[in-house]
């Protein structure tokens, strides 16, 4: 079955930082990633939308200066979390998807925690 | 605007059925999804169901489908204490793509 990774799966910062979580497609091209924000007990919460070689489309309230998304290669999209702070402290999820198909395939989250 | 909610827990005995609702609001939708969540981990796909379907059944899982509810449902039979973890349904909607709407999630506990 399809695979996607993420790295790393738990991250410290202190508050100023920048923090990187990369996203992988392990067994197939992945022409679609997706970014979720999990807060505790509570559900799934699209962040972006990104294509392979194109612009992310970020969802309404996602500021995407400080969610910095990249998706250079067909098997890897990164989210770059500047300037972090407390409250962007969250399970991030990543999904992929290949092309021809509507299924999305999620990695296994990184769990970020901002001091 | 698309809204989807589900119950918040289920407590379960180990080899009885369990039953896991959702309602969602969108009469649009395409595809509507079940994934389970364990503790500390991403999700997995479990199964899915088509709009114009009613009922699908893959080994221990049921989806049933009421369009005119909108109301969808997930039985695990024989229920095992490996199913304990938080269920979540999706619903795709037409003119979206892919994206999805996740429920609040069921987090079911399976007791022996």
């Amino acid at each position: 079955g399809a695979v996607v990774s993420q790295h790393p799966s738990r991250v410290i910062c202190k508050s100023g930082t920048s923090v990187k979580i990369e996203c992988r497609s392990l067994d197939f091209q992945a022409t679609t990633m997706f970014w979720y924000r999990q807060f505790p007990k509570k559900s799934l919460m699209l962040m972006a939308t990104s294509n392979e070689g194109s612009k992310a489309t970020y969802e309404q309230g996602v500021e995407k200066d400080k969610f910095l998304i990249n998706h250079a290669s067909l098997t890897l999209s990164t989210l770059t979390v500047t300037s972090a702070h407390p409250e962007d402290s969250s399970f991030y999820i990543c999904s992929a998807q290949g092309p021809n198909t509507d299924t999305q395939y999620f990695g296994p989250g990184t769990r970020l925690t901002v001091l | 605007g698309e809204d989807v909610e589900q119950s918040l827990f289920l407590s379960v005995r180990e080899g009885d059925s369990s039953v896991i609702n959702c309602t969602y609001t969108d009469s649009s939708s395409t595809y509507l999804y079940w994934y389970k969540q364990e503790p500390g981990a991403g999700l997995q796909l479990l199964t899915y169901i088509f709009s114009n379907m009613d009922i699908k059944q893959d080994q221990r899982l049921t989806v049933l489908l009421n369009k005119k509810d909108k109301h969808l449902s997930l039985r695990i039979a024989d229920t095992q204490t490996g199913d304990s973890a938080i269920y979540f349904c999706a619903e795709r909607t037409a003119g979206t793509a892919s994206k999805l709407t996740f429920g609040t999630g069921t987090r079911l506990q399976v007791t022996l």
